[in-house]
């Protein structure tokens, strides 16, 4: 079974057209990532959610709405897509606020290419 | 705000040698420091945690440290093998709760 899992795998599209990401944990974590990783390999948190309460909005643009309809699920909505916006986006989750022992387990990715 | 930097960005080694991975990062105020596993085109594959508690952890070949007072971890890499060839990431978790800074990686290729 995979523990975090994101659909689709590979996603591409023209710009200015509205996407979804969606994202699933199995493992009963409270908390809920999203990463971007850009050209340069370079992975930066975007948004995180615990108990479906949005905690960290790493200054994205508003075109970039998370939604998080229950614990398990992550989903991130983009609109009017750039360019720009095509990367190699991650979902990840992890158990409760931050602990010593708080382990990250990460999606496969979901490569976005705007054309 | 917390940067994470490794060192060095790439390394190209011959297949049976050991080597070190090093991973450096500005707050030592962290909770604690994941080592993960880049395949191309793949995702994260979590190989060690430490919390910031401890000083070192193994699995198999892999043997983490951490020093937070110098804010450095290791990871070392025994008997190096070709599977071992991917990009190697750290990560520090906190100080400002549930985040996680990544370093940009260090690109290991085993030449068998």
């Amino acid at each position: 079974d995979t523990a975090v899992s994101q659909t689709p795998k590979y996603l591409v599209t023209q710009m200015g057209n509205d996407k979804s990401i969606k994202c699933e944990q199995n493992l009963g974590h409270d908390t809920m990532y999203w990463y971007k990783q850009d050209s340069k390999k370079f992975l930066k948190i975007m948004f995180s959610y615990n108990n479906k309460e949005l905690i960290i909005n790493e200054t994205v643009p508003n075109r970039f709405s998370p939604k998080s309809p229950d614990k398990a699920h992550l989903n991130l909505h983009i609109n009017s897509l750039e360019l720009g916006d095509s990367a190699v986006y991650f979902c990840a989750s992890s158990r409760g606020q931050a602990q010593t022992n708080t382990e990250a387990f990460f999606g496969q990715g979901t490569r976005l290419t705007v054309v | 705000k917390q940067e994470v930097t490794q060192i060095p960005a790439a390394l190209s080694v011959p297949e049976g040698e050991n080597l070190v991975l090093n991973c450096s990062f500005t707050d030592s105020a962290i909770y604690n420091l994941q080592w993960f596993r880049q395949d191309p085109g793949k995702g994260l594959t979590s190989l060690l945690l430490i919390q910031s508690s401890q000083r070192e952890q193994t699995s198999g070949r892999l043997n983490a440290s951490l020093d937070k007072s110098s804010g450095r971890s290791t990871l070392y890499i025994a008997a190096s093998q070709p599977g071992d060839s991917a990009t190697y990431l750290c990560a520090a978790l906190g100080p400002s709760g549930s985040r996680l800074t990544f370093g940009e990686g260090t690109q290991l290729t085993v030449n068998p």
